[in-house]
């Protein structure tokens, strides 16, 4: 028990569908991120929130729509995803943003998202 | 860009020998932190290193930061099929920006 839950764990999509996933923290911390892992980029940074802000968005295509509503909630919305987007989705958390104030992520287990 | 490379990607090894993992930053970083994310699993937080030159010790593990504060190691003693799984090292870009991880050294261990 991370401390950071994510749901589904698994979820099987076709390329039409709308679907989220869900992550919640319950550590207090102030930054939450959203990675993408596949074969390809190991640990592939998505988007990043500070304190309910979002802070970073890397090139990421717009099928994909992160939200924040509050510090202990993030939720990534997916639409018309390609068969490619297929991958382990990664929430975390930190303390805070940046330098040596960031300290530890804690990541949840992950869903993993299979688009046929 | 910044970027974090990580040496080897891929290690196999028999068990009882040693390991090691070698992380280079193009620029200072404040802090390296290593991971470890088993099969299957996610990545748990091993440690934070944050003084030049620095060395820690977690039983069989020993970690390095370099006086540069440009490269880290992380060294296995003899390792067991416990070991098994990627380890990832990540360092933060100057400012208020989010931790930048390596792409991660999967160790195989062969009992």
């Amino acid at each position: 028990e991370t401390g950071v839950t994510q749901t589904p764990r698994h979820l099987v999509m076709g390329m039409t569908n709308k679907k989220s996933l869900k992550c919640e923290q319950h550590l207090g911390h102030n930054a939450m991120y959203w990675y993408k892992q596949s074969a390809k980029k190991p640990l592939e940074l998505m988007f990043v929130y500070s304190l309910e802000e979002r802070v970073e968005n890397n090139s990421v295509p717009s099928r994909f729509s992160p939200e924040c509503p509050n510090s202990s909630h993030l939720f990534l919305h997916l639409h018309t995803l390609q068969p490619e987007d297929s991958a382990l989705y990664l929430c975390a958390s930190s303390q805070d943003l940046g330098g040596t104030n960031t300290g530890e992520l804690f990541f949840g287990e992950g869903s993993r998202l299979t688009v046929l | 860009g910044q970027q974090v490379m990580q040496i080897p990607q891929y290690q196999h090894v028999q068990e009882g020998e040693d390991f090691t993992t070698y992380c280079n930053s193009s620029t200072t970083l404040s802090n390296i932190q290593w991971y470890k994310q088993r099969p299957g699993g996610h990545p748990v937080f091993l440690i934070q290193l944050v003084k030049s030159g620095e060395v820690k010790k977690q039983k069989r593990l020993t970690f390095q930061f370099g006086e540069a504060k440009k490269n880290s190691s992380l060294h296995i003693t003899a390792t067991q099929t416990t070991d098994v799984g990627t380890y990832f090292c990540a360092g933060p870009l100057p400012g208020n920006t989010p931790l930048v991880f390596g792409k991660g050294t999967r160790l195989s261990v062969i009992a």
